[in-house]
């Protein structure tokens, strides 16, 4: 069965450094898609970034980056130059090929930035 | 201002009453979905919705009750809750089945449910 980890529930940066959120999945499948997406407290789920396990490099989106090893089966987000406006909760999320749309989700990390 | 949109935002509930969650989507998508949160636990897929037709039901207990009357809404009616099922409520939508890959999934605000 799928399954999403994140291990760390809450993580402190400083404004400006770079942070990186860690993120394990376990599959069977070969093709598969992995998500990572932002909740502010506003409490609405923001999509951030996304890796194709077939994709040869790995993605970015502005100050997002995604650090996919696949033989590792991680998908870490990491965001440079770290903003105040970058706190919130971050999830990573899969999604398997087949069948009707579905996002499979971990637990998140708490994501503080302080000036 | 977000595609989906969820009523109300905050609910606050005795186990005894009946109350219902609105969610709508105006991205003209045609799946949609209920995902529970609750704190320090992954986020629960609860119903899926493809072209109206429900397709997905993980194992809800039958106090949650879906309804998708169109593709633009769903429904999530309550009734006779228990204390444990005081979380957040996200609603999502997409395009529906074999849809590329990288498609995402737009999520609304969510509903925070406190259940006395």
């Amino acid at each position: 069965a799928q399954k999403i980890t994140q291990t760390q529930p809450g993580m402190f940066v400083q404004e400006k450094e770079a942070v990186t959120l860690d993120c394990t999945y376990d599959t069977s499948d070969p093709s598969y898609g992995l998500f990572w997406y932002k909740q502010p407290s506003s409490g609405e789920m923001i999509f951030l970034i996304y890796q194709g396990s077939y994709d040869q490099q790995n993605a970015t989106e502005g100050r997002y980056s995604l650090n996919f090893q696949k033989a590792r089966k991680s998908a870490n987000l990491v965001i440079s130059a770290s903003q105040l406006g970058d706190s919130a909760m971050y999830f990573c999320a899969m999604r398997e090929e087949g069948g009707f749309y579905k996002l499979i989700f971990g637990t998140g990390t708490r994501l503080q930035v302080f000036p | 201002e977000t595609g989906v949109t969820q009523t109300p935002r905050h609910l606050v509930m005795g186990m005894t009453n009946k109350k219902s969650l609105k969610c709508e989507q105006h991205l003209g998508h045609n799946a949609m979905y209920w995902y529970k949160q609750s704190a320090k636990k992954p986020l629960e897929l609860m119903f899926v919705y493809n072209f109206k037709e429900q397709t997905e039901n993980n194992s809800v207990p039958s106090r949650f009750s879906p309804e998708c009357p169109n593709s633009s809404h769903l429904f999530l009616h309550l009734h006779t809750l228990q204390p444990e099922d005081s979380a957040l409520y996200l609603c999502a939508s997409s395009q529906a089945d074999r849809v590329p890959m990288n498609t995402e999934a737009f999520f609304g605000q969510g509903t925070r449910l406190t259940v006395v």
